[in-house]
């Protein structure tokens, strides 16, 4: 099974517009993080926002906020007012363990988002 | 504060050709990972140093892939001989620490070619 979900290849929105990306993922651990990365033409991976397992409100950075739903097992992120600048590629990523031998790191397939001016 | 760096940013080798990435992270962070990026996909771990110690290095295809991480400060990866399924992005990361809120620096990432 995939260890994280994103299901939309391909989305996009108006210039100042709202915009959910979703994510699902899948995991027996009770505790474990999630990333969403932005990745823009240029290439480069840049952290947008972190949610932990424990976390008991949804993470916000800024335009970015973090739709956390554990039974569900999903993290969709939330961008408000959308800008130019957002036009990107956005992965959402797990990590499980604490960082000993059982730590592992994975990434989805990537949405990739287009603002339209 | 200097970020991620790597060299070279683009490689383009034969098949059967050595070749080698170069990686120096943010200072401070004893987390390194390097990763390999198909096109369209997301990238995918090939190993992970804690300080000089390769603690996860599950999916580095040992055949061909090998890494150092001297001195617990930059590393180098490589591969010997490349193959045409190597042509991918391979990018390097750090982090202050690999568990907790601490999230992964990304450097530029190296674009191999094999022809």
């Amino acid at each position: 099974a995939q260890k994280i979900t994103q299901t939309q290849p391909g989305m996009f929105v108006q210039e100042k517009e709202a915009v959910t990306l979703d994510c699902t993922y899948d995991t027996s651990d009770q505790s474990y993080g999630l990333f969403w990365y932005k990745q823009p033409s240029s290439g480069e991976m840049i952290f947008l926002i972190y949610q932990g397992s424990y976390d008991e409100q949804n993470a916000t950075e800024g335009r970015y906020s973090l739709n956390f739903q554990k039974a569900r097992k999903s993290a969709n992120l939330v961008i408000s007012a959308s800008q130019l600048g957002d036009s990107a590629m956005y992965f959402c990523a797990m990590r499980e363990g604490d960082g000993g031998s059982n730590y592992k790191l994975t990434f989805g397939k990537g949405t990739l988002l287009t603002v339209n001016p | 504060e200097a970020g991620v760096v790597q060299s070279p940013r683009y490689k383009i080798i034969e098949k059967k050709q050595p070749v080698a990435f170069w990686c120096n992270p943010i200072s401070g962070h004893n987390t390194l990972y390097w990763y390999r990026q198909n096109l369209g996909q997301g990238p995918e771990l090939l190993i992970r140093y804690e300080n000089e110690e390769a603690v996860d290095d599950s999916q580095l295809p040992k055949d061909r892939f090998s890494a150092e991480r001297l001195k617990g400060v930059d590393s180098t990866l490589k591969i010997q001989p490349a193959e045409l399924g190597d042509s991918a992005v391979y990018l390097c990361a750090s982090s202050l620490k690999s568990w907790g809120p601490y999230e992964q620096y990304f450097g530029p990432g190296t674009r191999l070619t094999v022809t």
